[in-house]
């Protein structure tokens, strides 16, 4: 592994269905971020976590949640999936210890919520 | 409330300049980032401006004016390849990044 993994690459999901989105980073960065892309908008966050075993809610908690268990590993679930949460869902990684705190993007998850 | 704007769609000629503005309005300053997204991937890291002025890298410059709350991406000698779009984003007093809606960047043979 090299960066930032997630999985799947896409999913097309039933409304009401549980999901859960993976990000494994393998740079041993404190600090990992959820984000969800729609056309038109801006990257928007979801939750993040600044060190594993914390967790804190970002611009669009909502119907997700997440949990930070090892540095490496970040998950993103949906508990009951609804049309308005189709989406390409971003996680990403950075270093906070100092320098910039700049933000390592994976390849990304496409999800359609039907 | 945070805003970022910059503008939609912009078109430019192989081999030419073209010059990005994002302009911005946070609650506190702590960093400015440019990211390039190529349709279908992941945003890349560009370039980071903390302090007023250019900072260059290769083809690629970005300046900021804290004063001002302004910034812009520079693209030189462009190729058909630099066709993305292009984020701004802001770390705001929280070291959380505020995004712009993205930049898509035309470029004509």
């Amino acid at each position: 592994i090299a960066g930032i993994t997630q999985a799947p690459t896409s999913q097309i999901l039933a409304a009401g269905r549980r999901m859960t989105l993976r990000c494994t980073q393998d740079m041993r960065h404190n600090a990992m971020y959820w984000y969800r892309q729609d056309l038109g908008l801006g990257l928007r966050l979801i939750h993040y976590s600044n060190t594993a075993g914390t967790t804190g809610k970002g611009e669009v908690p909502d119907g997700y949640s997440v949990s930070r268990a090892n540095t490496d590993d970040f998950p993103l679930t949906l508990a009951s999936a609804v049309p308005s949460q189709t989406s390409v869902y971003f996680c990403a990684s950075s270093d906070t210890s100092g320098g910039t705190d700049t933000q390592y993007f994976g390849p990304g998850t496409r999800l359609t919520v039907l | 409330g945070q805003n970022i704007d910059q503008p939609t769609e912009m078109t430019a000629t192989e081999g030419a300049i073209v010059q990005i503005n994002c302009t911005y309005q946070t609650s506190g300053f702590n960093g400015l980032f440019w990211y390039q997204q190529h349709a279908g991937e992941a945003p890349t890291f560009l370039s980071y401006n903390v302090l007023d002025g250019l900072e260059e890298k290769g083809r690629f410059s970005s300046f900021l004016s804290r004063s001002k709350g302004y910034s812009y991406l520079l693209l030189k000698e462009l190729q058909m390849k630099d066709s993305a779009s292009y984020l701004c984003a802001v770390m705001d007093s929280n070291y959380q990044l505020i995004w712009g809606a993205g930049t898509k960047l035309i470029i004509k043979p």
